[in-house]
């Protein structure tokens, strides 16, 4: 995704805080969202944001927009090794999906 | 609840061979999208449609084509297929709220992988 950029890897121990940041460069997406992947498997949408809001809290999940930075974050609480997938951040500037490179989150007990 | 469902989740084919890959949405969403995924890479957007028109078009080569039909389910098909075609092809749908409108949630299906030898 060139006009999605996320780190490629990011390696945590259980119970710590995940935080996988993205950045995008349409400020027309009306939404963001983080989707995850684990091996083999289909997208999975985890959550969304909406534009106008600069926070989101979901259970374990907890997504920052910093709009005008074009910065947007995930942070997964408590993470368990059953977090351990590809996590990918997408803009939706024109009805579709763009989608960051994705990262790779691992868990280690 | 039902989910986007993708057949078939397997496919071997050889090169310059066909292949169809058929989506069915989630009930009552009108938009599909076809998402190409090659190993190690990011999903990337093909085509997609609404009301079986099609809304929007991405990096889709020549070779592939892809319509929705009436019951919204929706094949993609690859001709004359190329080593580089093996990927991860995905289907999403979403219940739209017109043509060129931003959905708020599209739902993949699991994905069917596409293998060229």
């Amino acid at each position: 995704g060139e006009d999605v950029e996320q780190s490629l890897f990011l390696s945590v121990r259980e119970g710590d805080s995940s935080v996988i940041n993205c950045t995008y460069t349409d400020s027309s997406s009306t939404y963001l969202y983080w989707y995850k992947q684990e091996p083999g498997a289909g997208l999975q949408l985890l959550t969304y944001i909406f534009s106008n809001m600069d926070m989101k809290q979901d259970q374990r999940l907890t997504v920052l927009l910093n709009k005008k930075d074009k910065h947007l974050s995930l942070r997964i609480a408590d993470t368990q090794t059953g977090d351990s997938a590809i996590y990918f951040c997408a803009e939706n500037p024109t009805g579709k999906l763009i989608f960051g490179q994705g990262t790779t989150l691992q868990v280690k007990p | 609840a039902a989910g986007v469902i993708q057949s078939p989740r397997h496919l071997i084919k050889e090169k310059r061979e066909t292949a169809t890959l058929k989506c069915y949405p989630i009930p009552r969403h009108d938009t599909v999208y076809w998402y190409q995924q090659g190993p190690g890479q990011d999903p990337q957007f093909l085509i997609s449609f609404y009301e079986k028109m099609q809304s929007d078009k991405g990096s889709i080569p020549d070779r592939f084509s892809a319509q929705q039909f009436s019951d919204y389910h929706s094949e993609l098909n690859m001709s004359s297929l190329e080593l580089g075609d093996s990927a991860l092809y995905f289907c999403a749908s979403s219940p739209s709220t017109g043509l060129g409108n931003r959905y708020t949630e599209a739902f993949f299906g699991q994905g069917t992988r596409l293998t060229v030898v």
